[in-house]
């Protein structure tokens, strides 16, 4: 079955210190991956996306991922936390034949500490 | 530009009555899809318009659960004899086209009492 899974439901880091956010798919193919990040009363906004080649993605907010085929995971990385990062993020996966289809996973709850 | 917007922002209903909730897709985009937000929990794909058709609606939980957009652009996600496990954010999300980036509203809150 389809399944996207962040292990961390929580996780508290103090402002400045690197992130890095798990996330672990179950797929049949390499599908789209894509991380995007939800703040109270906002909507899903999207952080950034894995179609092809580079492995290694830029995205905005001096967030980045990497695309690990032979672990099957997408984790999201930022070297330096801002007060503002505190959200909710969520790895999603799309088939690539109809992209339009997410699966989410569950989430993980980023608090900052001052 | 504006963005997705949704109506209402939160609604709270008696459980069997039924719900009407609305999305406004960024204009000119010709895909819209609506999720289901549990709480604690990842949205779910529901349905996918493409223009006017529902061109897949397999993440419908049910027959109570039906979504219209007759014009292409704005979309009614209906409920029909409301149950406590409806209570959920329904979020939804337009695109340029089908496989381009989904772009999210900020989501109706259902409550069910």
């Amino acid at each position: 079955a389809q399944s996207v899974t962040q292990p961390d439901i929580h996780i508290t880091v103090s402002e400045g210190a690197s992130l890095e956010l798990r996330c672990n798919y179950s797929y049949g193919a390499t599908p789209y991956l894509f991380w995007y990040v939800q703040s109270p009363g906002q909507g899903l906004q999207l952080l950034l996306k894995y179609f092809s080649g580079d492995t290694l993605v830029q995205g905005i907010k001096g967030f980045e991922a990497e695309f690990k085929r032979s672990q099957s995971s997408f984790n999201l990385r930022k070297p330096s936390v801002h007060w503002s990062d505190a959200a909710e993020y969520f790895c999603a996966v799309g088939p690539r034949v109809s992209s339009y289809k997410l699966i989410f996973g569950s989430g993980t709850r980023l608090l900052v500490r001052p | 530009g504006a963005g997705v917007s949704q109506t209402p922002s939160n609604k709270v209903t008696e459980k069997g009555k039924y719900v009407e909730l609305r999305c406004d897709p960024i204009s000119g985009h010709t895909a819209l899809y609506w999720y289901r937000q549990s709480l604690g929990q990842g949205p779910e794909f529901l349905i996918y318009f493409q223009g006017t058709g529902a061109a897949d609606d397999s993440g419908l939980p049910n027959d109570r659960f039906f979504a219209v957009r007759p014009e292409g652009s704005v979309s009614t996600l209906k409920i029909q004899r409301t149950e406590r496990g409806d209570s959920a954010v329904y979020l939804c999300a337009s695109s340029a086209n089908q496989g381009n980036e989904q772009f999210f509203g900020p989501g109706t809150r259902l409550t069910v009492l």
